[in-house]
């Protein structure tokens, strides 16, 4: 019972670099999200997707990209990361209209 | 003005304790009262839900909502250690969550 998986779950990066974060969820689910979480700031959505091949901005989206390919996979993409990108980010996926949302345990990103 | 306010705490209570968590909100339109609990280096999970005002409760946790002063609560009875955790109140509407910035709890055996 995997429900929302993120890979790393830890990760260093050099200013300019990018890299693409992972997430997976298997309970078939239409809504994925990606959020960020600083202290004081609370969870920030960043983007997030109604459907395969449906992205839209969420409040941060800057320097940031996505893309969804399959219902099952909603990757993260930055672009070249930035001191400003140093945070905890978290995938989350949940069915249509209301539902639970579902949180990976997600991945803590430093840009040096 | 945000659209969801938290007390961000710490919050520090002996075992047993009865513990009182509360948010703000501004928008009319959300229609999901949620909170959430989240445990150090954890994702957040979801530990109850509801729809209109009154009170709802779950074993120990009990959440309150008033819509008329756009204000919801959770109350924790007869706290344990294992509930030191951070919480977030959290709303939906459309296809939106909106997180308050969490209140962390802490209970001392």
């Amino acid at each position: 019972n995997a429900g929302v998986t993120q890979t790393p779950k830890f990760q260093v990066l050099k200013t300019g670099q990018s890299m693409t974060l992972q997430c997976a969820q298997d309970m078939n689910h239409e809504y994925m999200s990606w959020y960020r979480q600083d202290p004081g700031m609370g969870l920030r959505l960043i983007h997030y997707s109604v459907g395969a091949g449906i992205t839209d901005q969420g409040e941060v989206p800057n320097g940031y990209n996505v893309s969804r390919s399959t219902t099952e996979d909603f990757p993260l993409r930055l672009l070249s990361a930035a001191p400003s990108q140093t945070s905890v980010y978290f995938c989350a996926s949940r069915g249509t209209g209301f539902n639970i949302q579902y949180f990976g345990a997600g991945t803590r990103l430093s840009v040096l | 003005q945000k659209e969801v306010e938290q007390d961000p705490g710490p919050l520090s209570v002996p075992e047993g304790a009865i513990v009182s968590l509360n948010c703000t909100y501004s928008n009319s339109a959300f229609q999901y009262f949620m909170w959430y609990r989240q445990y150090s280096r954890k994702g957040p999970e979801l530990l109850m839900y509801t729809y209109s005002s009154g009170n709802k409760e779950d074993g120990r946790f009990t959440a309150q909502v008033d819509k008329s002063s756009k204000y919801i609560s959770l109350f924790i009875r007869d706290s344990q250690p294992s509930d030191s955790a951070t919480y977030l109140c959290a709303f939906h509407t459309g296809n939106q969550f909106y997180f308050g910035t969490g209140t962390s709890l802490t209970v001392i055996p």
